[in-house]
């Protein structure tokens, strides 16, 4: 089955210091590769995503993602942190188990604490 | 949150009564998904439609009920038969030609 991990429960970064958020995958042919931000009880908001083509994808806000696919990872990175990026992040795959829809797998999330 | 309202943001019930969340979008998606998120599981998927009149089953259906019956709406029924039903939940819908999906921004369910 498609599956994403989050290896950290929390990240912790200073401000203006570069953030990576890291998410590796499993999945069975090629992956569709998400990354979603979430504010305190709000909605999750799309941040970007990899489909094919160049590797480093860029997205929303500043980040960016790289596509490893020899290890398996998509991290989420900003070059430098804000405040206002604390939040929880989540990074999802394509679920392929029935084909031909858009039903994600989701990791569990990390929170990403940015200190002043 | 983007074309997708979800009513009430924050609900309360007492238990054995059954509940349902509405989930209207304007973005002219074919699919809509139900998630519920609980702290430290992430999300997990209830139900999903990827066309009115059907739905399927997602990971943690046991407990709860949706109906299709309109393109832009995809009510979720919270049964007295679901255990624990206190939870955040999340409403999303996407398109096929753009693979990621959009969310809403949530119900905050509480049974005492």
């Amino acid at each position: 089955a498609q599956s994403v991990a989050q290896p950290e429960d929390q990240v912790n970064v200073a401000e203006g210091n570069p953030l990576t958020v890291k998410c590796t995958y499993s999945v069975s042919g090629n992956p569709y590769l998400f990354w979603y931000v979430q504010y305190p009880n709000r909605g999750l908001q799309f941040l970007l995503k990899y489909i094919t083509g160049d590797n480093l994808v860029k997205g929303s806000y500043g980040f960016e993602a790289e596509f490893n696919k020899s290890q398996t990872s998509f991290h989420l990175k900003k070059p430098s942190a804000l405040v206002s990026d604390s939040a929880l992040y989540f990074c999802a795959v394509r679920d392929m188990r029935t084909g031909g829809n858009n039903r994600l797998a989701f990791g569990k999330g990390n929170q990403v604490v940015v200190i002043p | 949150d983007g074309g997708i309202t979800q009513s009430p943001k924050y609900l309360f019930r007492k238990e054995g009564q059954n509940v349902t969340l509405s989930c209207e979008q304007n973005l002219n998606h074919d699919a809509m998904y139900w998630y519920r998120q609980d702290p430290g599981q992430g999300l997990r998927l209830i139900y999903y439609s990827q066309i009115v009149n059907d739905f399927q089953k997602g990971d943690i259906a046991e407990g709860y009920s949706v109906s299709r019956e309109k393109k832009e709406s995809f009510p979720l029924t919270v049964t007295s038969a679901q255990k624990n039903p206190t939870a955040f939940y999340l409403c999303a819908s996407s398109d096929r030609e753009i693979h990621e999906q959009y969310f809403g921004p949530g119900t905050r369910l509480t049974v005492t």
